[in-house]
Order: C-alpha cells, then sequence, then structure tokens
C-alpha cells in the first residue's frame, strides 16, 4: 500500500549539532509540507514543496531548511538545533493543488535538543 | 492570516453519549474545512471534511456543520465509544496564488469513559 514514512520516529541531539529528519511518501504526491506539532499551538507549518526543486518557507521556518530533489522525498534540516526545536514533526502530503485537497500525514518524528 | 480557535481543549464523555467539538476561523476566504483524529504516537489521520458550498456532511457517527456566515464550523460524533478517545483537530484550509495553506486549531482531547 502507499503511504508516508517518518525516520527517525524518536532523536535526540544536543545545541548545536545540525539534524536531518527524513520524510518518504509512495504515493507520487506533488506537494510535501512540514509541520511541526507543540502544545498550545497545534500543528504550525514549516516548509512546504509544490514540486522538485520547489520549496517554500512556512509559518515557523527560521532555523529550518527542506530541499526537493526527488517526487518521494523531503528532508527537513535543522541547521542548528537549538532547545526551542524540541518538538514533534509531522511531515504531509497531497496531490494536487486544488481548493479542496486534504493533507496526508505520516506518523511523526520526535526530536529532543538537549 | 487565517487564525483558527479550537474549543474545548479537553472534553470527557459516557459511552454511548454525543461529543460535539467547535472551531471558529477568521478569514472568510476559507473554502475547505478538515478534522484529524490524533492516536497516542500517531500522525493526524482525516476524518471527514466539508467544503465551503456545504452546510453539513455527515458519515456514520460523525458529522460536520458549517456557518460561513458566522464563521464556525463543528464536529458532532453520536453514540461515543471507547475508541473514539483521541485528540481531535480541525483545520480551515486558504487557497491562495501559492497554493492551499492549511491553518489548524490547537486541539481538543477526547476521553470517552466506558
Amino acid at each position: 500500500d502507499a503511504e508516508i514514512t517518518q525516520s527517525p520516529r524518536h532523536k535526540i541531539t544536543e545545541t548545536g549539532r545540525q539534524v536531518t529528519l527524513a520524510c518518504h511518501q509512495t504515493w507520487n504526491h506533488n506537494n510535501m509540507f512540514w509541520y511541526r506539532q507543540d502544545l498550545g499551538h497545534g500543528l504550525r507549518l514549516i516548509h512546504y514543496s509544490y514540486g522538485v526543486q520547489d520549496t517554500n518557507k512556512g509559518e515557523v521556518s527560521d532555523g529550518y531548511s527542506v530541499s526537493r530533489s526527488n517526487t518521494e522525498d523531503l528532508p527537513l534540516t535543522l541547521e542548528s538545533a537549538a532547545s526551542s526545536q524540541t518538538s514533534v514533526y509531522f511531515c504531509a502530503s497531497s496531490e494536487y493543488r486544488g481548493a479542496w485537497e486534504t493533507q496526508y500525514f505520516g506518523p511523526g518524528t520526535r526530536l529532543l535538543v538537549l | 492570516g487565517e487564525n483558527v480557535e479550537q474549543h474545548p481543549s479537553t472534553l470527557s464523555v459516557q459511552e454511548g453519549d454525543s461529543a460535539v467539538i467547535k472551531c471558529t476561523y477568521s478569514d472568510s476566504a476559507s473554502n475547505y474545512f478538515p478534522w484529524y483524529k490524533q492516536e497516542l504516537g500517531k500522525g493526524p489521520q482525516l476524518i471527514i471534511d466539508i467544503r465551503s458550498n456545504v452546510g453539513e456532511k455527515k458519515d456514520q457517527r460523525i458529522a460536520v456543520t458549517l456557518n460561513k456566515t458566522a464563521k464556525h464550523f463543528s464536529l458532532h460524533i453520536t453514540e461515543t465509544q471507547p475508541e473514539d478517545s483521541a485528540v481531535y483537530f480541525c483545520a480551515a484550509s486558504i487557497l491562495s496564488n501559492t497554493g492551499n495553506q492549511f491553518y489548524f486549531g490547537t486541539g481538543t482531547s477526547l476521553t470517552v469513559i466506558p
């Protein structure tokens, strides 16, 4: 079955280190998104991509970067991890850029920055 | 930008009773309203959605209503069961020149007491 996977599922890192979270989808969806989930804030958009070589900043993009070299993957990089980036990260994808297009979420990566 | 508020933040009901979760949004351009269910340790899963040209939608025990004039929409779960216990998120989507942006509520933790 087609799906969206994230790895690792759990990660502990130290302040200042570079961290990359992987997201892989087998639906052949054009659009991919990264969100972070924090208590009291719901899901907030970090970066998104509407296709290969396309990337865009979301609401909370500072300190994060993404690249899209193929349809299936959108890795999220924390350039220099900070304690404020301790969170649960979710990747999502959708097929089209239409008005009523639903997003489908991965299982999440729990990141702890010490 | 869009602001989505969700209430209540926690909700406990007896098995068999109904549960109602309410969301309001600020931007009248929002035109798509999905609801997600998130179980512990998992990613959000779409359970029902409604488009701006529809006032109500029902799927078995779950229904969603939309009042565009008042800018609010609600999730109704009837005959609740213990497996309905989860965190529920509402979202509002706006289609702009750059694509379909989702704005999420802060979540409602629903507990169904057997």
